[in-house]
């Protein structure tokens, strides 16, 4: 148990379909994460909270929208996906940035396996 | 963006041999973290080193930070098949971002 949990675990879905994926921590951190796990791209960062303000989008299409309605919950919803979207999806939560401090290790969901067909 | 090299991508070892991997990058890093991933799990936090020239150890486990703060390396003596998996080192850019490296991963057989 990381304190970190995602639904669903599994999840298939049409490429029509719209769909979401839940991460809520109970950590009290201030920062979190989703990470796309592929083979071909492992622990790929695609968007980055902090406050619930979203920092960083690391030029994700916009099939994929993130949704951070306050420090301890975070969606991902996902609408006409493709089948290469296909991937384990991360979520992780940190203590967050306090000025220019480095923030501390990520703590990880067990992660929902998305299938498009 | 920032990106950092891992290698080798995989490694297969017979227990009780060693095993090194080593991240590499192309620019100062103010700090590196390692993370363990064991088959079918997510990804762990091992440590993070921050210092020049630091070096930490957890029992069979020794990392390393480079002098010019440029790269890594994770080292397991003798390794046990419960070392089984993907370790993958991980940098800091910017306030809030962590960016992992490819990943090396670790085959023991017994």
């Amino acid at each position: 148990e990381t304190g970190v949990t995602q639904t669903p675990r599994h999840l298939v879905m049409g490429m029509t379909n719209k769909k979401s994926l839940k991460c809520e921590q109970h950590l009290g951190h201030n920062a979190m994460y989703w990470y796309k796990q592929s083979a071909k791209k492992p622990l790929e960062l695609m968007f980055v909270y902090s406050l619930e303000e979203r920092v960083e989008n690391n030029s994700v299409p916009s099939r994929f929208s993130p949704e951070c309605p306050n420090s301890s919950h975070l969606f991902l919803h996902l609408h006409t996906l493709q089948p290469e979207d296909s991937a384990l999806y991360l979520c992780a939560s940190s203590q967050g940035d306090t000025g220019d401090i480095d923030t501390g290790e990520l703590f990880f969901g067990e992660g929902s396996r998305l299938t498009v067909l | 963006g920032q990106q950092v090299m891992q290698i080798p991508q995989y490694q297969h070892v017979q227990e009780g041999e060693d095993f090194t991997t080593y991240c590499n990058s192309s620019t100062t890093l103010s700090n590196i973290q390692w993370y363990k991933q064991r088959p079918g799990g997510h990804p762990v936090f091992l440590i993070q080193l921050v210092k020049s020239g630091e070096v930490k150890k957890q029992k069979r486990l020794t990392f390393q930070f480079g002098e010019a703060k440029k790269n890594s390396s994770l080292h397991i003596t003798a390794t046990q098949t419960t070392d089984v998996g993907t370790y993958f080192c991980a940098i800091r850019t910017g306030a809030n971002n962590l960016f992992f490296g490819t990943g090396t991963r670790l085959t023991v057989i017994p």
